[in-house]
Formats: C-alpha cells, structure tokens, sequence
C-alpha cells in the first residue's frame, strides 16, 4: 500500500511538447504538494495545495499548472517542455500544513526533455 | 546565502564508526525535518523536531532553537546508511526549505 504514488517514475519527451505527472495520496492528508529537485540534487517547492485550494505558487513558470481535483490528488501539467525542466519531480502530502507533521513524499518522477 | 546550511557537504566513514550532520538556519522555524534519500531517489521522513532531542534506533536528533541548529547523528553506523542526509525547516506556513543535503557513504 504505497502511501503517496506519483505516475510516471520515467519520461522522456522532446522539447516543445505538453506532459502531466499525476500524484495520489491515500493518508486522507489535506496538504499535497510538488518539489523540483535539479541536477545538484537541491529540492525546491513548486506548489502546495490544502483541500483543493491553491496556497503556495513559487515562482514557478506559468507553463507548470497544477490540479487538484480533490483532496486526494494533485497533478502537475507541463506545457511547452524546457531542456531546463529535466529534474526529478517529487509529490508529498501532510496533515494540516505540515507544521508539526510528517511529511510522505512520492518515488519522485525523472522527467528527461531532450 | 541559503537560509539552511548543512555541513559536511560529503562524508566518507568505515562502518561502526559515529557520525554528526550538522544544519544551522537563519529564520525563525516552526519545525525541522530531517530527511534521507537513498541513490534509488525516494525521499523518507527520519524526524520531525520543533524541540529537543529525539531517537530512532540508531538515529538521534537534536535541536536547539535558540542557536538555530541541528544535529543527526547515526550511532554504529553501517553501510546501508549511506545516502543523502536532507535538512529541512518549516519557516512559513506550509513552506518547507531546503539544505543542500549531505552525501553520507559508509564503507564495510
């Protein structure tokens, strides 16, 4: 029973084109949320959703458009893929905000754009 | 300057050996978490900590607020404890940020 499973592990898609990592959680958590880690391996927020809502949107490319279509899920769309936008991308989700909760993270996602 | 500073940024020790990771911060926080990502990438939560000193098996965690520091240290260490050790604070709402991390390899 995987806590927090993200889809796909790998993908590889050339520039230009539109891609989604799709995030599901079973804790019954109210906080998703979506990290960059880059090539140095340094994790970054993306975005953070509490009950469907949006709470926390970095400074992050209008091309990343997160969705959240209930509480149990936050996907991640990708329009107009970047060479930059090769990273791992991690979902995690927590109780109330993550103060004073753990945190579960995905397997993470490779994306490659060549 | 990173708001979260880890060192060492590498670390070689023969098995047994024990082992110190250090994270100073320079906000205030609400919570710090120490993570541990394996070379296969998945990221595990080892502790959360707002204050003092916890332990999991091997693993101990230390915090002091009024310094803005942390410690995880690995007592006995093995092989298996290699991975990358990852600082994170919880500064602002739900908002988590990141030290660069720690590469920890523990050679038999």
């Amino acid at each position: 029973d995987t806590a927090v499973s993200q889809t796909p592990k790998y993908l590889v898609t050339q520039m230009g084109n539109d891609k989604s990592i799709k995030c599901e959680q079973n804790l019954g958590h109210d906080t998703m949320y979506w990290y960059k880690q880059d090539s140095k391996k340094f994790l970054k927020i993306m975005f953070s959703y509490n009950n469907k809502e949006l709470i926390i949107n970095e400074t992050v490319p209008n091309r990343f458009s997160p969705k959240s279509p209930d509480k149990a899920h936050l996907n991640l769309h990708i329009n107009s893929l970047e060479l930059g936008d090769s990273a791992v991308y991690f979902c995690a989700s927590s109780q109330q905000g993550g103060s004073g909760n753990t945190i579960y993270f995905g397997e993470g996602s490779w994306l490659t754009v060549v | 300057k990173n708001e979260v500073e880890q060192s060492p940024q590498n670390l070689t020790a023969q098995e047994g050996e024990f082992i110190t990771i250090n994270c100073s911060y320079s906000v205030g926080i609400s919570a710090l978490h120490w993570l541990q990502q394996h070379p296969g990438g998945g990221i595990v939560s080892l502790f959360m900590l707002s204050s003092g000193k916890k332990k999991h098996g091997r693993l101990i965690a230390t915090i002091n607020i009024q310094e803005k520091h942390s410690s995880l240290h690995i007592t006995a260490s093995h092989p298996r404890d290699s991975a990358v050790y990852i600082c994170a604070v919880l500064a602002s709402g739900s908002r988590l940020t990141f030290g660069e991390g720690t590469q920890l390899t523990v050679n038999p």
